[in-house]
């Protein structure tokens, strides 16, 4: 069975800072790579994804990620933070033909950031 | 344009009461999905369903029922609720293609006292 991982469980950052936060999964095959945001009190939504062609794949509010396939991760990055992306954030895999049950998502990293 | 709709948004229920969480999709998807979300776990899929009048077990199925009787709606059934149940309920549905996207409801939060 697949499953994803997720390097830190919580990340505090001043805003303009860096930031990359990791995801690892475990599945041989062909997958579809996903980061979801859930801001505190709400539902989780798409930031961006992967399912093919250009493994750096760019999303809304500036978020990036790239899909590197022989290290098995999709780290999520964005050069310059802001105090509004105190958020949690997911890494999901959909992996191999069954896609109705293989969304697999990661255990989560909350992100705090400092104004 | 609701998306995914759950109701109820909040519950408190006794130890050994029984409820169900309802969820509504309008944008025709064939998938639907009921997750847990507790702190450190990430989701975890209780039940799912490819279609209407399918379902199947996710990776947590103790203590709950599900039902598609309608392809736009999912339910999801305690039938005696436990302390080990309080939690924040997610329904999603997607479309059964390569590179689909999973949309969320706004959550569900499920207390037994």
């Amino acid at each position: 069975a697949q499953s994803v991982s997720q390097h830190n469980h919580h990340v505090i950052l001043s805003e303009a800072a860096s930031l990359e936060l990791g995801c690892n999964y475990s599945y041989g095959g062909t997958v579809n790579l996903f980061w979801y945001v859930q801001y505190p009190g709400q539902h989780l939504q798409l930031l961006l994804k992967y399912f093919s062609g250009d493994p750096l794949v760019k999303g809304i509010k500036g978020f990036e990620a790239e899909f590197i396939k022989s290290k098995f991760s999709f780290n999520l990055r964005k050069p310059s933070v802001q105090w509004s992306d105190t958020a949690e954030y997911f890494c999901a895999v959909n992996a191999g033909n069954n896609y109705g049950q293989n969304f697999v998502f990661g255990p989560g990293t909350r992100l705090s950031v400092l104004p | 344009n609701a998306g995914v709709t759950q109701t109820p948004k909040f519950r408190v229920l006794k130890t050994g009461q029984s409820m169900t969480l309802l969820c509504a999709q309008d944008m025709n998807h064939e998938y639907m999905y009921w997750y847990r979300q507790d702190p450190g776990m990430g989701l975890r899929l209780i039940h799912y369903s490819v279609g209407e009048g399918t379902t199947a077990k996710g990776e947590v199925p103790d203590g709950y029922n599900v039902s598609r009787l309608k392809k736009q709606n999912f339910l999801l059934g305690l039938e005696s609720a436990a302390p080990s149940q309080t939690s924040v309920y997610f329904c999603a549905s997607s479309r059964p293609v390569s590179g689909n996207t999973i949309y969320f409801g706004e959550g569900s939060w499920l207390t037994v006292v």
